[in-house]
């Protein structure tokens, strides 16, 4: 099994749904993260969250919200969808500390809003 | 606050040619920086890093980058593409302590690279 693993890998929902996008991991790491990629913007951090009673918003968190259920377990959710929330996404973890191991990546969620 | 630039979003190379990627960033404590590598759909793989001590760190697959603080820069090298390294590369950084983005990583914008037979 994958050290961080998404659900789903792909997504295609309508304007205006809400989807949630989860994020699960064995890494043991206390440290979770959501980004957005976009081409030619690179990652963007959405939220983050440095322990299960923290939650933090990121640089472009509008129109999206975040649960941590538990250490392992990050999802993010988008209320209300909208097309330029089409994007692929990915969850990352990362032990505490000084950030000095960088992160570990899920393989990705591609979401698409029609 | 920390940033991330990557020059060039494209760079194409022939097979067996010096692969050089830029990067530049900006950080108020001294930083810790990173290469990843993204394949066609799939995730960002760590390539190499930088935290402390030597300045020319190795990575998998041949690459090396070299941290150097007076140009704020930490270019990623290869001495001989192969076609495999064909992916998207991308430049991060996050701040130690002190830094106002302590443990966060700030990623550049992506360089595509292409590699010709």
């Amino acid at each position: 099994d994958a050290d961080v693993t998404q659900t789903p890998r792909n997504r295609i929902t309508k304007t205006g749904k809400r989807i949630m996008l989860e994020c699960s991991q064995t890494k043991g790491h206390d440290r979770m993260y959501w980004y957005r990629q976009d081409p030619g913007l690179g990652l963007r951090l959405i939220y983050y969250s440095f322990d299960v009673k923290d939650i933090n918003k990121g640089e472009i968190s509008d129109g999206y919200s975040v649960s941590r259920q538990a250490q392992a377990k990050f999802s993010l959710s988008l209320e209300s969808a909208i097309p330029n929330q089409t994007a692929l996404y990915f969850c990352a973890t990362s032990a505490g500390g000084q950030g000095r191991n960088g992160y570990t990546f899920g393989s990705g969620t591609r979401l698409t809003v029609v | 606050a920390q940033s991330v630039t990557q020059l060039g979003s494209h760079v194409s190379v022939s097979e067996g040619a010096l692969v050089l990627l830029r990067c530049n960033y900006s950080s108020s404590v001294p930083p810790y920086l990173f290469w990843y590598v993204q394949y066609p759909n799939q995730g960002l793989q760590l390539l190499l890093k930088y935290t402390t001590g030597a300045t020319l760190v190795k990575g998998i697959n041949g690459f090396e980058a070299e941290f150097k603080k007076s140009e704020t820069s930490f270019h990623l090298t290869k001495p001989s593409a192969h076609m495999s390294d064909a992916a998207e590369y991308f430049c991060a950084v996050s701040e130690g302590a002190g830094g106002t983005s302590y443990g966060k990583l700030t990623f550049g914008q992506g360089t595509i690279l292409t590699v010709h037979p």
